[in-house]
């Protein structure tokens, strides 16, 4: 199975903040790399698919970057409803594995 | 547009099945592919399984022995069940609807908290 790291799992940043998660899978996965906001008590919101491709509807402030097997999400000028904890998950391969999450809070 | 929603028991004795269904309202249930994930409290995601429509189904290697997933496309519902359950089940369910072209979980349901507990 393919096993996904995040870092950090934490971070304390200000509104207006650039913000950098960094993702690594244990092999290869390509581009299939998938990004995730969750905020308490909801469900899981897709932000970004294939590495790099923005959902519809999600703000462009949202970027993500990488291939192979170490992946990115920048957030450019964090607004306060970014607060929230950010999942990766890689879908190259059964079972589609999440990362452990990075919460985002506020410093 | 498609909505998710989790329905079954909130609260499941040890050793026995936890069963949960998926309704998909404004669409339908074709061309994609359906899952569960779960959630314990305070914890990360931990993916379960997937469905096809055409009944093909792929499984968590850690769950593979206690999970069935089922689909009922003439009511756009697929299900759960998970058997032989302790309290490390405990957790909140969601559904997911896996887009085959971005493989990736697009549309989820609210989630369903299930308790593992005599």
């Amino acid at each position: 199975d393919i096993q996904m790291t995040q870092s950090p799992s934490s971070l304390s940043a200000s509104v207006g903040d650039r913000v950098t998660i960094t993702c690594r899978a244990s092999q290869s996965i390509s581009s299939y790399l998938n990004w995730y906001q969750q905020k308490p008590g909801k469900a899981p919101k897709l932000l970004i698919y294939a590495a790099s491709s923005l959902q519809s509807g999600v703000p462009s402030r949202f970027s993500g970057s990488g291939s192979g097997t170490d992946f990115t999400l920048t957030i450019s000028s964090l607004q306060p409803e970014d607060f929230a904890t950010y999942y990766c998950q890689q879908s190259y391969s059964t079972p589609g594995a999440f990362g452990p999450g990075t919460k985002v809070d506020i410093k | 547009q498609v909505q998710l929603q989790e329905s079954g028991p909130g609260l499941v004795k040890p050793s026995e099945t936890l069963s949960l269904t998926c309704t998909v309202s404004g669409g339908s249930i074709s061309s994609y592919y359906w899952s569960w994930i779960r959630q314990p409290a305070g914890k990360g995601l931990e993916w379960i399984g997937r469905i096809y429509t055409s009944g093909s189904t792929n499984y968590n290697p850690s769950l593979k022995s206690r999970v069935t997933m089922s689909v009922d496309t003439s009511k756009n519902q697929f299900s759960l069940k998970l058997s032989s359950v302790t309290a490390a089940d405990t957790a909140v369910y969601y559904c997911a609807r896996g887009h085959p072209d971005v493989h990736a979980f697009d549309i989820w349901g609210q989630g369903t908290m299930v308790t593992v507990s005599s």
